[in-house]
């Protein structure tokens, strides 16, 4: 099956580091990706990974990839309030007729920062 | 530059009536995707086209929903007759060709009484 699967909940301390996880099916997958969504908005592209990468780092975010295990981590360093969001894992499917595919995401991990 | 931009933001309507939800993808974006998130089913993909050609239509849920794009600047989502088991958010995406990233519109509240 096509599923992305990932931790529902996460609390975090403000200041501290915050890691969701995301396990993907689909080995072929070109392109990884983490969404985050806030309440009533749409979804936000944070970053993304390509698939022959071990880590990606941008800012305070810092993407792990294990492709032995398809385990996907989104680390969050110095989390603060304005990251209280549900963030999205998905993953690319590539399709006969369109190698670069369609995007097959995680049910959402909401992450709640307190002060 | 403008995002991809959804019309309307929000609608309410009464069981029965066709709802028709419109997007504009990025200008010189060749692939225009509908998504719908409910609390129960999370983010699905309806259907996607390229070059205004449906690639993939398996996610639409029955015949009562209908997919349209005339146009590489324009596409609709159509739902006819509406149930109350469609209330969700309609997402519109779009991406450029080879490109990676697929950009999301700030979605259609749809709520079917």
């Amino acid at each position: 099956g096509e599923d992305v699967e990932q931790s529902l909940f996460l609390s975090v301390r403000e200041g501290d580091s915050s890691v969701i996880n995301c396990t993907y099916t689909d080995s072929s997958s070109t392109y990884l990706y983490w969404y985050k969504q806030e309440p009533g908005a749409g979804l936000q592209l944070l970053t993304y990974i390509f698939s022959n990468m071990d880590m990606k780092q941008d800012q305070r975010l810092t993407v792990l990839l294990n492709k032995k295990d398809k385990h996907l981590s989104l680390r969050i360093a110095d989390t603060q309030t304005g990251d209280s969001a549900i963030y999205f894992c998905a993953e690319s499917i590539s399709q006969a007729t369109d190698s670069w595919g369609k995007l097959q995401f995680g049910a959402g991990t909401q992450v709640v920062v307190t002060p | 530059d403008a995002g991809v931009i959804q019309s309307p933001r929000h609608e309410v309507t009464e069981m029965g009536q066709e709802v028709t939800l419109r997007c504009k993808p990025i200008s010189g974006h060749d692939y225009l995707f509908w998504y719908r998130q409910t609390m129960m089913r999370g983010l699905e993909l309806l259907i996607y086209f390229n070059n205004n050609v449906p690639i993939d239509d398996s996610g639409m849920p029955e015949d009562r929903f209908s997919a349209k794009m005339p146009n590489a600047s324009f596409s609709t989502l159509k739902i006819q007759p509406s149930e109350p088991r469609d209330s969700a958010v309609y997402f519109c995406a779009s991406r450029r060709g080879a490109g990676n990233t697929i950009y999301f519109g700030e979605g259609s509240w749809l709520t079917v009484v």
